[in-house]
């Protein structure tokens, strides 16, 4: 599978821990996006690269939440001491000089405790 | 700010009836619209978008900049199109950074 993939698929954690996701995009793909969707709600803008650099970040991005995409390849996005409303799916997508289609990966499901 | 509003939760429809999925949005500039499907247990991905003009497994939809509007249409509903929809507005220059609305169920039934 040449798709965008995510790990772990799934996170279980208790208050207060750190988490940490990985995702990999398709190879020739320049653009890197993190969104974040809550049950009943539509996928929500995180922040996103362009090869390595981090060119927006959403308000929702709390300074407990860093990512980072050090060669322009896989990319993480950490959460420091998780709180109960960090619970989602984190979405990664990533897509091609300006074509404007994202492709999707299956998403990390974080439940925090 | 921009907005993105799909009023139906979920949509119920026998198999070879018409199905129109409602989207409308808020943008003061020239947006660029997509709809996104996701199938059971498989990934989002995109289904159509409002500059290619295509029709996409039956599907269109048409951009309205006076009513605001992106609904999606099929005259002919199949139990495969059964899927949660997800409309998505990006603005200019903001390429893959989108406003998603709620999405819309939708279910075909035999």
């Amino acid at each position: 599978d040449t798709g965008v993939s995510q790990n772990p698929r799934h996170k279980i954690t208790k208050r207060g821990q750190n988490v940490t996701f990985r995702c990999d995009p398709i190879s020739e793909h320049n653009r890197l996006y993190w969104y974040r969707q809550t049950l009943g709600q539509g996928p929500e803008f995180l922040t996103y690269f362009q090869n390595e650099a981090q060119l927006e970040k959403s308000r929702l991005l709390s300074d407990r939440f860093s990512a980072e995409r050090p060669k322009g390849s896989f990319s993480t996005l950490e959460i420091q001491r998780t709180e109960q409303g960090d619970s989602a799916m984190y979405l990664c997508a990533s897509m091609g000089e300006n074509t404007g289609e994202l492709f999707f990966g299956e998403g990390s499901r974080l439940t925090v405790l | 700010a921009q907005r993105v509003t799909q009023p139906e939760k979920l949509l119920s429809v026998f198999k070879g009836a018409p199905v129109e999925l409602k989207c409308n949005y808020s943008y003061s500039g020239s947006p660029e619209l997509f709809w996104y499907v996701q199938y059971s247990r498989q990934r989002l991905q995109l289904l159509l978008r409002h500059i290619s003009r295509e029709s996409i497994k039956g599907f269109t939809a048409d951009l309205n900049k006076g009513e605001t509007s992106f609904h999606l249409k099929k005259p002919f509903a199949q139990e495969e199109d059964s899927a949660m929809y997800y409309c998505a507005l990006q603005t200019t220059d903001s390429w893959g950074k989108l406003q998603f609305g709620a999405g819309t169920q939708v279910v075909v039934t035999p």
